[in-house]
């Protein structure tokens, strides 16, 4: 079993949609929480840090649930700019390291 | 200012034959780490430099591969023997890592896609 488990997707949504990604993370000792996105043939690019709280940051939402070990992601108004694999990104005590998990796949059409 | 970059964009080689990466990570940035995206795979951990020194190398899969930083900057990945599952793209990135929340943030280079025939 993966460290950080994703639904590889893909999703495809019409523009305007609203779409959920959910993530779940096998070690308690994670500490920190990062959705990466990353374009075809590209390098990943952080979308955004995922705080205990939650959190926003214009259309993107991210959630950390640490009982359950759970991390989303929502996108309102999806763009087709948003077309991309989102990587759900953890980092564990003790360690610098990111692990990654194998990406969520979004299609937006028009 | 100027991101990490890396060298040679691609690379093809004959199995068996030695190859080397190249990364020039962020100025400033005392953290370098080497990751590797295979087809169909996640990234996978390789190796993380903190200064010249690299106290996790758990990534690296076999005795074949290994890096090394210099000057606290640049830093090399060299493969020996290379096989045909050394196929991937080769991605370096870096982080300021001073302990505050920021410097955990990881910016990539654009990798090396390459390919062992």
């Amino acid at each position: 079993r993966k460290e950080v488990e994703q639904d590889p997707g893909p999703f495809n949504v019409p523009e305007g949609a609203t779409v959920a990604f959910n993530c779940t993370y096998s070690n308690s000792a994670s500490q920190s929480f990062f959705w990466y996105r990353q374009d075809c043939r590209k390098e990943p690019k952080l979308l955004m840090s995922v705080y205990s709280s939650g959190n926003e940051d214009g259309r993107f939402t991210a959630q950390l649930n640490r009982a359950s070990q759970y991390i989303s992601l929502l996108i309102r108004d999806s763009k087709l700019s948003d077309s991309a694999t989102y990587l759900c990104v953890v980092r564990n005590t003790g360690f610098q390291k990111l692990v990654f998990g194998t990406g969520t796949r979004l299609l937006v059409s028009p | 200012g100027a991101g990490v970059s890396q060298s040679p964009s691609n690379k093809v080689t004959e199995k068996g034959k030695d190859v080397e990466l190249r990364c020039d990570p962020i100025s400033g940035h005392t953290a370098l780490y080497w990751y590797r995206q295979s087809l169909g795979q996640g990234l996978e951990f390789l190796i993380y430099f903190q200064g010249n020194s690299a106290p996790d190398k758990s990534g690296l899969p076999s005795d074949r591969f290994s890096a090394e930083r210099t000057g606290g900057s640049v830093s090399t990945l060299t493969i020996q023997r290379t096989q045909q599952e050394d196929s991937a793209v080769y991605l370096c990135a870096s982080s300021l890592a001073n302990g505050g929340m920021r410097a955990d943030t990881q910016y990539f280079g654009p990798g090396t896609r390459l390919t062992v025939l």
